[in-house]
């Protein structure tokens, strides 16, 4: 089933440990997007990728970075993982901004970080 | 700032309607989104408004009106399945989304 994947689906780790939380789709689609949800909150965007080769920075980058080598995979980094990063990630992907932006979510990482 | 506000928690009774608002404040507009979101797992996209006016889709309809920065989601005939979040999200003159922090939908029998 086309789709995009995460994994892992549920992690804990250790604080100052590095983690890299992995994101691939197969609908060629050109963005795609890290959010975090936490409760109370709205989505927020941590990275971003308008198309292969090029990054940027969201709403909550501090901590975290990513890389987007080809058009399917788009990995998220934590160098030195801190408890406030304790969330739940979801992977997004879209057509880019000259379609409707509908988003294309993954079904989340659960990160614990003790 | 940029904000999006929408009611924590709303509960409506199977079979029932039940609308859903949102207001937003943002810099520039390009469209607004509603997502459901069920507990434990992935938003997925209800609808799509960028011009004024209403919607329909099935049981949902969405409505936006630009000028008060206002939105809702029209649930009707409800049914115990359509307990979820429901999140608003404005697409903004980035082409940045900001998210609302959802609503939560309780539907009792």
């Amino acid at each position: 089933i086309a789709g995009i994947t995460q994994a892992p689906t549920s992690q804990i780790l250790a604080a100052g440990r590095r983690m890299t939380l992995r994101c691939t789709q197969d609908m060629r689609h050109n963005a795609m997007y890290w959010y975090r949800q936490d409760l109370g909150l709205g989505l927020r965007l941590i990275h971003y990728s308008n198309t292969a080769g090029t990054t940027g920075k969201g709403e909550v980058p501090d901590g975290y970075s990513v890389s987007r080598a080809n058009t399917d995979d788009f990995p998220l980094t934590l160098a030195s993982a801190v408890p406030s990063q304790t969330s739940v990630y979801f992977c997004a992907s879209s057509e880019g901004q000259g379609a409707t932006g509908e988003l294309f979510f993954g079904e989340g990482s659960r990160l614990t970080v003790l | 700032g940029q904000n999006i506000d929408q009611p924590t928690e709303m509960t409506a009774t199977e079979g029932a309607i039940v609308q859903i608002n949102c207001t937003y404040q943002t810099s520039g507009f390009n469209g607004l989104f509603w997502y459901q979101q069920h507990a434990g797992e992935a938003p997925t996209f209800l609808s799509y408004n960028v011009l004024d006016g209403l919607e329909e889709k099935g049981r949902f309809s969405s409505f936006l009106s630009r000028s008060k920065g206002y939105s809702y989601l029209l649930l009707k005939e409800l049914q115990m399945k359509d307990s979820a979040s429901y999140l608003c999200a404005v697409r903004d003159e980035d082409y940045q989304l900001i998210w609302g922090a959802g609503t939560k939908l309780i539907i009792k029998p």
